[in-house]
């Protein structure tokens, strides 16, 4: 079956603007959750979503949102990019709540997005 | 919050040899450690994880092994190949987040 699909691959946006990027997780699975990976800071957990809600969220600004919709897809957004932006974001999903031991995550090839 | 920390963060290897990466913890809730491999330009690709019931876990070439009680675990690939070559996260799982760590540069040398 097909894997998790996020879209745009790649964007380049400019400071100020706003990007919205969209993820459709693998069928079946019900739990989306967003990560923001860096050459400097690694790996790091934005949100999980789950039945259209926000179950989990990391130590990122307000500027950082997602929502969930009720085909599991899911979009988040930033706002008001600053350069520090600049990154890969990857979508993650997975059968059901990451809080339950059991539901591994499977990653999307990500979103390039560079801030100029 | 929990941290995680990955040692080394590059590791170069004969074709052969084996490969050993090593992650702590803070978080003695943490449960649930996945080992994920990233190719260059590539998503992150779950290679083997364990839960906090398992000392180790092998499948095939790689092994995972768990020390809760020091809080570390470990993965081991052994006959490592040059299509080993990637970087190496490890992550820890507590109260529905994964922390991950920095990663680890392998490289393969024929």
């Amino acid at each position: 079956k097909a894997g998790v699909t996020q879209t745009p691959r790649y964007l380049i946006k400019t400071r100020g603007q706003q990007v919205t990027l969209s993820c459709s997780p693998i069928s079946g699975h019900r739990s989306v959750s967003w990560y923001q990976q860096t050459p400097g800071q690694g790996l790091q957990f934005l949100f999980e979503y789950f039945s259209e809600t926000q179950r989990n969220k990391g130590n990122f600004p307000g500027r950082f949102s997602g929502r969930q919709f009720s085909n599991s897809r899911s979009e988040m957004n930033v706002s008001t990019l600053e350069l520090g932006d600049s990154a890969l974001y990857l979508c993650a999903s997975s059968l059901g709540p990451h809080r339950d031991s059991g539901n591994t995550i499977y990653f999307g090839e990500g979103s390039w997005l560079t801030v100029v | 919050g929990e941290n995680v920390e990955q040692h080394p963060s590059t590791l170069s290897v004969q074709e052969g040899d084996s490969a050993v990466i090593k992650c702590t913890y803070s978080d003695s809730a943490s449960n649930y450690f996945p080992w994920y491999k990233q190719e260059l330009g590539k998503r992150p690709q779950l290679i083997i994880d364990i839960r906090s019931n398992v000392g180790e876990k092998k499948d095939q070439r790689i092994a995972v092994t768990l020390n809760k009680t020091a809080k570390h675990f470990s993965l081991h690939i052994t006959e490592t190949q040059p299509e080993d070559s990637a970087v190496y996260f490890c992550a820890a799982s507590t109260n529905g987040k994964l922390q991950f760590g920095a990663g680890t540069q392998v490289v393969v040398t024929p």
